[in-house]
């Protein structure tokens, strides 16, 4: 079975700089990710996937996240975050027709 | 559109009590799901739907039963709940692409169980 590592549990930003959430995977013949967002009190949400194609995905909310199989990860990034970002961010594979997800990591931004 | 909705939103079991939590959705989705969300340990899938009439186990299924009698509804009961118990837990819907299209998820269960 496939699965995710999120290496980070907190990360701790000011608002208007970069972020990036790192999350690493068990290595497969072919591999679906994800990163979903949680705001407090709410469900999930999808930020962004990767399926095929381009190794650089874009999301809403002005995420992006880079594919890279030699290093295995699929790490989440943002330029400038907003006190709108601290959430609960999730990244998730496909395994098995269902979704694993990762620990999680959770943002919070700073004014 | 209502999306995913889970009742109720909060509930306290004592020991050994019994009840159900009820998820509906208004997408006409395929793929229903139950996760419970503890800190530390992200999401991990209790049980799982792929169409009226089914259900199949996930990874953590002990204590939990499930029934999938109407596409819309899907119901996660606990027999005789224990304080391990004790967690927020989702339901989730998706089209039938095999966790390729996106997960749509309710706003969560707070269960706790003393």
């Amino acid at each position: 079975a496939q699965s995710v590592t999120q290496l980070d549990s907190q990360v701790p930003v000011f608002e208007e700089a970069p972020v990036e959430l790192r999350c690493n995977y068990s290595s497969s013949v072919s591999v679906y990710l994800f990163w979903y967002v949680q705001y407090p009190n709410q469900g999930l949400q999808l930020l962004l996937k990767y399926l095929s194609g381009s190794t650089l995905v874009k999301g809403i909310n002005g995420f992006e996240a880079e594919f890279n199989k030699s290093q295995t990860s699929f790490h989440l990034r943002k330029p400038s975050v907003h006190i709108s970002d601290t959430a609960e961010y999730f990244c998730a594979v496909r395994n098995d027709y269902k979704l694993s997800f990762g620990a999680g990591t959770t943002v919070t931004v700073r004014a | 559109n209502a999306g995913v909705t889970q009742t109720p939103k909060f509930r306290v079991l004592k020991t050994g009590q019994s009840m159900t939590l009820l998820c509906a959705q208004d997408m006409n989705h395929e793929y229903m799901y139950w996760y419970r969300q503890d800190p530390g340990m992200g999401l991990r899938l209790i049980h799982y739907s792929v169409g009226e009439g089914t259900t199949a186990k996930g990874e953590v299924p002990d204590g939990y039963n499930v029934s999938r009698l109407k596409k819309q509804n899907f119901l996660l009961g606990l027999e005789s709940a224990a304080p391990s118990q004790t967690s927020v837990y989702f339901c989730a819907s998706s089209y039938p692409t095999g966790g390729l299209s996106p997960l749509h998820f309710g706003n969560g269960t707070r269960l706790t169980v003393t």
